[in-house]
């Protein structure tokens, strides 16, 4: 147990929908990271968080965004669903330059 | 940008030593990372090497060598439940954000 937690862990949608993923880093982690991982791109960067400002951007389309709040959990948040946005959803933490430690991941399969 | 490469699959044997490469290209460089990966599973941190050399940990070695930009995984008596994916990622000289590369599968037989 890596110490982040995500919820919810499978989320199933249809196309054109707007869904919300959550993460909570491990306990004093200021950073928070979301990647991508489907089956034909493999583990994709798509933002950085740090203690509440965005700090970088990775292949993040424009239908998605995401925030971290005050209390340091972070919301990842997919809009106009497409079947292509299926995947998996991991959410990292670190402390400021340090080792990524990955929650257990939310399945998003949009039918 | 970043390249990253590495076998797409390897199969080895229970008990064995197995040595999993990794190649990469990048504007800029300032670590490397080893995760394991069980199917459908977060990936788990294994090694981290910044200098040249290697680094030891129980069945798990990683060695790095920068002006070659190349990197490997040794793993040692090999068990059934290493059976995964190993991905190596590669960290930039700014900022804390992670290149992946597409993984090896290793699939240990009895």
């Amino acid at each position: 147990d890596s110490g982040v937690t995500q919820t919810p862990k499978h989320l199933i949608t249809a196309t054109g929908q707007r869904v919300t993923l959550r993460c909570s880093p491990r306990s004093g982690d200021l950073s928070v990271y979301w990647y991508q991982q489907s089956l034909d791109q493999g583990l994709q960067f798509l933002i950085q968080y740090y203690n509440g400002e965005e700090r970088a951007k990775g292949n993040i389309l424009e239908r998605f965004s995401a925030q971290q709040f005050p209390d340091l959990h972070s919301e990842l948040n997919l809009s106009s669903l497409e079947l292509g946005d299926s995947a998996l959803y991991f959410c990292a933490s670190s402390t400021t330059s340090d080792t990524q430690y990955f929650g257990p991941g939310t399945r998003l399969t949009v039918l | 940008g970043q390249n990253i490469d590495q076998p797409t699959e390897m199969t080895a044997t229970e008990g064995a030593i197995v040595q999993i490469n990794c190649t990469y290209q990048t504007s800029g460089f300032n670590g490397l990372f080893w995760y394991q990966q069980h199917a459908g599973e977060a990936p788990t941190f294994l090694s981290y090497n910044v200098l040249d050399g290697l680094e030891e940990k129980g069945r798990f070695s990683s060695f790095l060598s920068r002006s070659k930009g190349y990197s490997y995984l040794l793993l040692k008596e090999l068990q059934m439940k290493d059976s995964a994916s190993y991905l190596c990622a590669v960290r930039e000289s700014s900022g804390n954000m992670l290149t992946f590369g597409g993984g090896t599968r290793l699939m240990v037989k009895p």
